[in-house]
């Protein structure tokens, strides 16, 4: 089976901390991706990388990084947290096979409160 | 521009009844996928199902159906003699050729009530 890890299930930080959401997949996909939920809003995607060291601009990119150094690794870095970044972050990886997008795996998400 | 829609914020039913989750979407591409997702509680989504625009087919799996209908944009799913543990919020999601992105539906509470 396929396998997104997320490193922590909840995490509280102090505004203006920099904080650190990691992921990790097991099945060699080429794409990761960081969104985050909201109630009412569905999934908004942060940004997303189709390959080690690359990445691509998501909806709501501002306030966030990312670095994938690592093929199976994809981390999303909150710069200097703020309260308006409370919320539940979802990784997800997947292949693209023959141009078309296949199926999204995603980790159990990881609930962040900036207090 | 690519929009998914899902008009039912949270829907309650009592254990075995029927119950269809809407969705409907916009798009100008001519190749395009359409996916639902569960999410239960734990927080995890999970794959349901992967429909592409050439194939108007519905499809059934179990308790599970879903509609397609290109003529209304929409691709319906229904679960029929629902359980509690169909308790969760169901996402609707489309991809196309133009962006390579997933758009979401903002999602449906299903409450199923013993």
């Amino acid at each position: 089976d396929v396998k997104v890890t997320q490193s922590s299930r909840y995490l509280v930080k102090r505004t203006g901390e920099k904080v650190f959401l990691e992921c990790v997949q097991d099945m060699d996909h080429e794409n990761m991706f960081w969104y985050r939920q909201d109630p009412g809003l569905g999934l908004r995607l942060i940004y997303f990388s189709y390959d080690v060291k690359m990445k691509e601009k998501g909806d709501i990119p501002e306030g966030y990084s990312v670095s994938r150094e690592k093929k199976e690794r994809f981390s999303l870095i909150l710069e200097s947290a703020s309260t308006n970044q409370t919320s539940m972050y979802l990784c997800a990886s997947s292949i693209l096979r023959d141009r078309v997008f296949t199926e999204a795996f995603f980790g159990q998400g990881t609930r962040l409160t900036v207090v | 521009a690519q929009k998914v829609t899902q008009a039912q914020t949270e829907i309650s039913v009592v254990e075995k009844e029927d119950v269809t989750l809407d969705c409907v979407y916009e798009t100008r591409d001519t190749t395009y996928y359409l996916f639902w997702y569960k999410q239960p509680p734990s927080g995890e989504l999970v794959f349901l199902i992967r429909r592409n625009s050439f194939d108007e087919q519905n499809e059934i799996s179990g308790r599970y159906s879903w509609n397609f209908q290109k003529s209304t944009s929409s691709f319906n799913f229904t679960i029929t003699a629902s359980q509690v543990v169909d308790s969760a919020v169901y996402f609707c999601a489309l991809w196309g050729h133009s962006n390579y992105q997933l758009i979401w539906g903002a999602g449906t509470k299903l409450i199923i009530k013993p």
